[in-house]
């Protein structure tokens, strides 16, 4: 089944406490991005990747931090947590990085940071 | 700057009848693609339909049809018929070419309330 999953669902952290949420699709996606989801915000970027090690930062981008090794996996990292990063997390893949292809997410997580 | 704009925070329609959901952007890039998506309580992100900048016509997708006015920068999404399962949080967003980065930014959101 064509999917992209996070890892953890439902996660509570302590400030700064290192933590790493995990991405991956198996759909031979090139475009890979993270969002953080916030009421009355909508959905915002926080990082890109169009490719394997090529990533780029999107609207949020600050106090996060992600890799691209592998083309199915895009790790989003938290280096130290803040309670202002408590938030729904969405990762997405889409075929490619052009203007025409819609997007795939996983079915989220929900980060707490006390 | 790059923007989408939702101004309707909630709305409500009666069961099999029409419903329109605004949207409006702003981009310099001439390449981008607009996109709708549903957010059912359960909190998954769905795909409802896409418009791409150069499209002559507006996208239909069974129910789902996409108003598109490009000199405007409008992107309405029309449910017809709506059924209760309709009820969801429904989000427009963009998708920038390569003027714009490639980037993807999504609007606040509208929440729609289907009563029976």
């Amino acid at each position: 089944e064509a999917q992209v999953t996070q890892n953890p669902r439902y996660l509570i952290t302590v400030t700064g406490k290192k933590l790493t949420v995990t991405c991956s699709q198996n759909m031979n996606h090139e475009y890979m991005s993270w969002y953080r989801q916030d009421p009355g915000l909508g959905l915002r970027q926080i990082y890109y990747s169009m490719n394997v090690e090529v990533t780029d930062k999107g609207d949020v981008p600050e106090g996060y931090k992600v890799s691209r090794k592998e083309k199915r996996n895009f790790p989003l990292i938290l280096e130290s947590p803040s309670p202002n990063q408590t938030s729904l997390y969405f990762c997405a893949s889409s075929i490619t990085g052009g203007p025409s292809t819609e997007a795939f997410f996983g079915q989220g997580t929900r980060l707490t940071v006390v | 700057a790059q923007k989408i704009t939702q101004t309707q925070p909630g709305m409500f329609v009666q069961e099999k009848e029409a419903v329109t959901l605004d949207c409006t952007y702003d981009t310099s890039d001439p390449s981008y693609g607009l996109f709708w998506y549903k957010q059912p309580s359960s909190g998954e992100m769905i795909f409802l339909i896409y418009q791409g900048s150069y499209d002559q016509q507006n996208a239909t997708e069974g129910r789902y049809s996409l108003n598109f006015q490009k000199a405007r920068k409008s992107a309405n999404l029309v449910i017809s018929a709506s059924q209760l399962g309709d009820s969801a949080m429904y989000f427009c967003a963009m998708r920038e070419g390569y003027t714009g980065g490639f980037k993807t930014i999504f609007g606040a959101g509208t929440r729609l309330f289907v009563k029976a």
